[in-house]
């Protein structure tokens, strides 16, 4: 059965801080590890990762996979409160499922 | 504009009376889902479709009904709602061929009531 587990559930750090997401997966024939940002409404895209080590940023954040560990990373550094979201990931395998997400809180 | 188009964004209805919430993607996309969001239990897999007349239940498909008879739509059916059923639906479609494919793009959501 495919499975996402994603850590920690809840994170509350201060502006400034840098914060490292984890998400481990396994899927059957896995294509792509996708991860999202969530606020008041639908996810919004942020990585699609194929490749293992390649590291992918975008402004402050980045992210990595690991296929060996079935795992992959988001970072996002120097924090703003505009990050406070619901971070998602979903491997996409035979088909994309999602974990429960780690809620991030950011105090100004 | 691609995108992903849900109807109705919000919907209160009352227990038993069927419902449809229609779904839509001008892509060409052959994947689409349906996904239900509750508070700390993130986004579930409804059901899902790998291409016209081809779905697959996901983890919660109790309660639901979908069709596939035509590529870009993806109709979520509930025949007798119940109150359990109260929560926020997503539809999403991505391409699946040529490898990894593209990134799962989402329409707006819909609220849904059961009372």
């Amino acid at each position: 059965e495919d499975k996402v587990v994603q850590s920690p559930l809840s994170l509350v750090v201060h502006e400034g801080d840098t914060v490292t997401l984890n998400c481990s997966y396994e899927v059957t024939n896995f294509r792509s590890l996708l991860w999202y940002k969530q606020e008041k409404k639908a996810p919004t895209f942020l990585f699609m990762l194929t490749s293992s080590g390649i590291e992918k940023k975008s402004g402050r954040l980045s992210s990595i996979l690991d296929k060996k560990e079935l795992s992959s990373i988001l970072n996002i550094t120097a924090t703003q409160t505009g990050d406070s979201a619901i971070y998602l990931c979903a491997p996409k395998g035979d088909k994309i499922i999602f974990g429960k997400g780690t809620r991030l809180h950011i105090l100004p | 504009e691609a995108q992903v188009t849900q109807n109705p964004r919000y919907l209160i209805t009352v227990t038993g009376k069927k419902l449809t919430v229609t779904c839509s993607q001008n892509m060409n996309h052959e994947y689409m889902s349906w996904y239900r969001q509750d508070p700390g239990l993130g986004l579930r897999q409804i059901y899902y479709s790998m291409n016209v007349e081809v779905t697959d239940k996901g983890d919660v498909p109790e309660g639901y009904k979908v069709s596939r008879k035509e590529k870009r739509n993806f109709p979520l059916i509930l025949e007798s709602p119940s109150p359990n059923q109260t929560s926020l639906y997503f539809c999403a479609s991505s391409f699946f061929s040529g490898g990894s494919g593209s990134p799962l793009h989402f329409g707006n959501g819909t609220r849904l009531t059961v009372t």
